[in-house]
């Protein structure tokens, strides 16, 4: 159980374009779910915290107009990155937890984003 | 905010042998600590959490320790096989608060 399905796995596109991602919760419902942004040998670094139904929540210094997400339902976020640069190429995660508070998060495999 | 620190960056041990990675946090209010294994240009697995009202927890050949007092946790992998090679991320959070925090990370490399 508990598993998270991130798609695409790996994206190569040109600068300027718009990429979609999509994190799923297949077996459990989530009303949250969190982006992570993680670059080469070092740590996940929080993005946005994503609520079904509102609006997410940004941490400092991320662009929410970069970076839009929407969390239609309860097993679906989406992360877009909007007119991409080479300096957004990444590794981008989400994770899911179950309802409650600090229920365990389960995070998809990521998906490698690079701008040409 | 919590702040969690993670010791050492890099360790090597012989295959069989034991592994502990620790980790400190700043923030007394925190009360869940998962560690998770990331293996090369996958996501996180979570291997193990511990919640601050008990003081050990073991799965086999992991086990995770918290000293409330001190504000630190370690994890331990015992009969390391070369499949426990992977970076091991501990994180930390409070009550009402499912936002993670995360250590730096562990590269944990196990020699056949």
């Amino acid at each position: 159980g508990a598993v998270v399905s991130q798609h695409p796995s790996w994206v190569i596109c040109k600068s300027g374009t718009s990429v979609k991602i999509e994190c799923r919760s297949l077996d459990f419902q989530a009303t949250t779910m969190f982006w992570y942004r993680q670059f080469p040998k070092q740590s996940l670094m929080l993005m946005a915290t994503s609520n079904e139904g509102s609006k997410a929540t940004y941490e400092q210094g991320v662009e929410k107009d970069k970076f839009l997400i929407n969390h239609a339902s309860l097993t679906l976020s989406t992360l877009t990155v909007t007119s991409a640069h080479p300096e957004d190429s990444s590794f981008y995660i989400c994770s899911a937890g179950g309802q409650g508070t600090n229920q365990p998060q389960h995070f998809g495999d990521g998906t490698r984003l690079s701008i040409l | 905010g919590e702040n969690v620190e993670q010791h050492p960056s890099t360790l090597s041990v012989q295959e069989g042998d034991s592994a502990v990675i620790k980790c400190t946090y700043s923030d007394s209010a925190s009360n869940y600590f998962p560690w998770y294994k990331q293996e090369l240009g996958k996501g996180p697995q979570l291997i193990i959490d511990i919640r601050s009202n008990v003081g050990e927890k073991k799965d086999q050949r992991i086990a995770v320790t918290l000293n409330k007092t001190a504000k630190h946790f370690s994890l331990h992998i015992t009969e390391t096989q070369p499949e426990d090679s992977a970076v091991y991320f501990c994180a930390a959070s409070s009550y009402g608060n499912n936002r993670l925090a995360f250590g730096k990370g562990n590269q944990v490399v196990v020699i056949p």
